[in-house]
C-alpha cells in the first residue's frame, strides 16, 4: 500500500517555541493531506485539509495563525505549531489522499510542551 | 451532536471469544463507512470497508444498517493481536473526502 512519512516522530519542547512537522507521501502524489490531532483515550479530530498550492481548509475551533500549514508539492505538507504551549501537547498525524474515500496515514508525530 | 458515536468500552474478553461493536452516524447523506483499527501509540490502519450487503474478512464481519445508521464489526474466535482500538470512520457524499472518526472502541483479550 501506499507509504507516508512523517518527521520527526517525537519532539519534546519548551513554551514559546514553534515546532515544524514534515507529511510525506513515499510513493505516490497526493492531491489532498490532512492533519489531524489525538488527545490521550480521544478520537483523531480533522484540524485542517490541504491541497497541494492552495491555502489550506482549517476546521472550526482551529486557529490558522497558529497551526501553519504549506502544501508546497504533491508529496510533501508541512505543519508549523507557532509559539507552542502545553496544551498544544499532542499526537498530530497526517494523512495523504490519491481520491475520493483514501487516505494513507503517517505514523504520527507526539509533541510534548514543557 | 456527534456525527459518530461510538460505545468506547473497554472491552476485556478471553482468547477465543466472539465480541461485536456497534457505531452509530447521525448524517443519513453518509455514504462510505470503513472500520480502522489503531494500536497504541501508532496511526490507524484499514481493517475494512462495510458494505450494505455485509461483507467479511476471515474472522471479521461487518455489518451496515442504513434505515438504523448503524454499522456493526463482529470479531470471532479473538486473539491477543486483535487487541487494539478500532474506530468507526464515515464519509459523507457533501464533505469530499472529509473522514469522520468515532471516539474508538477499546478491545483487550485476555490469554
Amino acid at each position: 500500500g501506499a507509504v507516508v512519512s512523517q518527521h520527526p516522530s517525537r519532539v519534546i519542547c519548551k513554551s514559546g517555541t514553534s515546532v515544524k512537522i514534515e507529511c510525506r507521501s513515499l510513493d505516490f502524489q497526493a492531491t489532498t493531506m490532512f492533519w489531524y490531532r489525538q488527545f490521550p483515550k480521544k478520537s483523531l479530530m480533522l484540524m485542517a485539509t490541504s491541497n497541494e498550492g492552495s491555502k489550506a481548509t482549517y476546521e472550526q475551533g482551529v486557529e490558522k495563525d497558529k497551526f501553519l500549514i504549506n502544501h508546497a508539492s504533491l508529496t510533501l505538507s508541512t505543519l508549523t505549531v507557532t509559539s507552542a504551549h502545553p496544551e498544544d501537547s499532542s499526537f498530530y498525524i497526517c494523512s495523504a489522499s490519491q481520491g475520493i474515500e483514501t487516505q494513507y496515514f503517517g505514523p504520527g508525530t507526539r509533541l510534548l510542551v514543557l | 451532536r456527534k456525527e459518530v458515536e461510538q460505545d468506547p468500552g473497554p472491552f476485556n474478553v478471553p482468547e477465543g471469544a466472539t465480541v461485536a461493536f456497534n457505531c452509530t452516524y447521525s448524517n443519513s447523506a453518509s455514504q462510505s463507512f470503513f472500520w480502522y483499527r489503531q494500536d497504541c501509540r501508532k496511526e490507524p490502519k484499514l481493517l475494512m470497508s462495510v458494505y450494505s450487503s455485509g461483507n467479511e474478512d476471515g474472522r471479521f464481519t461487518a455489518q451496515l444498517n442504513r434505515a438504523s445508521q448503524y454499522i456493526s464489526l463482529l470479531i470471532r474466535d479473538s486473539k491477543l493481536s486483535d487487541s487494539a482500538t478500532y474506530l468507526c470512520v464515515v464519509i459523507q457524499s457533501n464533505t469530499g473526502n472529509q473522514f469522520y472518526f468515532g471516539t474508538g472502541t477499546s478491545l483487550t483479550v485476555i490469554p
